[in-house]
């Protein structure tokens, strides 16, 4: 069965800090990896975006790496704002339009 | 651009009455549509894939006969929670596709929250 598992399932940083979040994987095939960002009562919105040959890909200040040998993934949050308070999802595709999901690290930034 | 919108965001209903939802992709045409469901504290379930005018593909364990879904244009899907009993109350979320970035990604709802009394 594809796998998807997150670590850690919550934390709490203070504002200003940086924090990385960890995604392992046993999907096969493989197509790409997503990071989402999921506000409280809301939909998922999409951060990152990588296909098999992509090391990095940064969005502001959100920087996800993909190791695709170890099946591994990790977002990395600069300087953490208050805004940032949400449930981040590590999705990863067999194809165009197939997800699995992670059950997602919760992150609460406070002042 | 890839906007996607949901009716009700939220919506309370007697049990043993039915629901609809409806998932609009504002500003693009999808030829397919997605319906989850999310539980408090888990992930996302797939539901059912739904491809405009053609019959919604359900996974395992989903009631096609309970969970409707029709998909009549390229930026309308809805999905109708018939009879509905307290268990459905959850937040369903829907999704739309395009191309994006050499795969298709999947743009999601703001979801609408369901409570069965």
């Amino acid at each position: 069965k594809n796998q998807v598992e997150q670590s850690p399932q919550s934390l709490i940083i203070l504002e200003g800090k940086n924090c990385t979040l960890q995604c392992n994987y046993t999907v096969s095939p493989f197509s790409n990896l997503r990071w989402y960002k999921q506000d409280t009562g809301r939909g998922p919105v999409s951060l990152t975006i990588m296909t098999f040959s992509e090391n990095t890909k940064s969005n502001g200040r959100y920087t996800a790496t993909l190791d695709a040998d170890t099946k591994q993934s990790s977002l990395h949050i600069t300087a953490s704002q208050l805004s940032d308070s949400a449930s981040y999802i590590c999705v990863v595709s067999e194809d165009d339009y197939k997800l699995s999901f992670g059950a997602g690290t919760t992150v609460t930034v406070r002042a | 651009g890839a906007v996607v919108s949901q009716h009700p965001s939220r919506v309370i209903c007697k049990s043993g009455t039915s629901v609809k939802i409806e998932c609009r992709s504002l500003d693009f045409q999808a030829t397919t549509m997605f319906w989850y469901r999310q539980f408090p504290k888990q992930s996302l379930m797939l539901m059912a894939t739904s491809n405009e005018g053609s019959k919604a593909t359900y996974e395992q364990g989903v009631e096609k006969d309970k969970f409707l879904i029709n998909h009549a244009s390229l930026t309308l899907s809805t999905l109708t929670v018939t009879s509905a009993h307290p268990e459905d109350s959850s937040f369903y979320i829907c999704s739309a596709s395009r191309p994006a970035e050499g795969t298709y990604e999947q743009y999601f709802g703001p979801g609408t929250r369901l409570t069965v009394t």
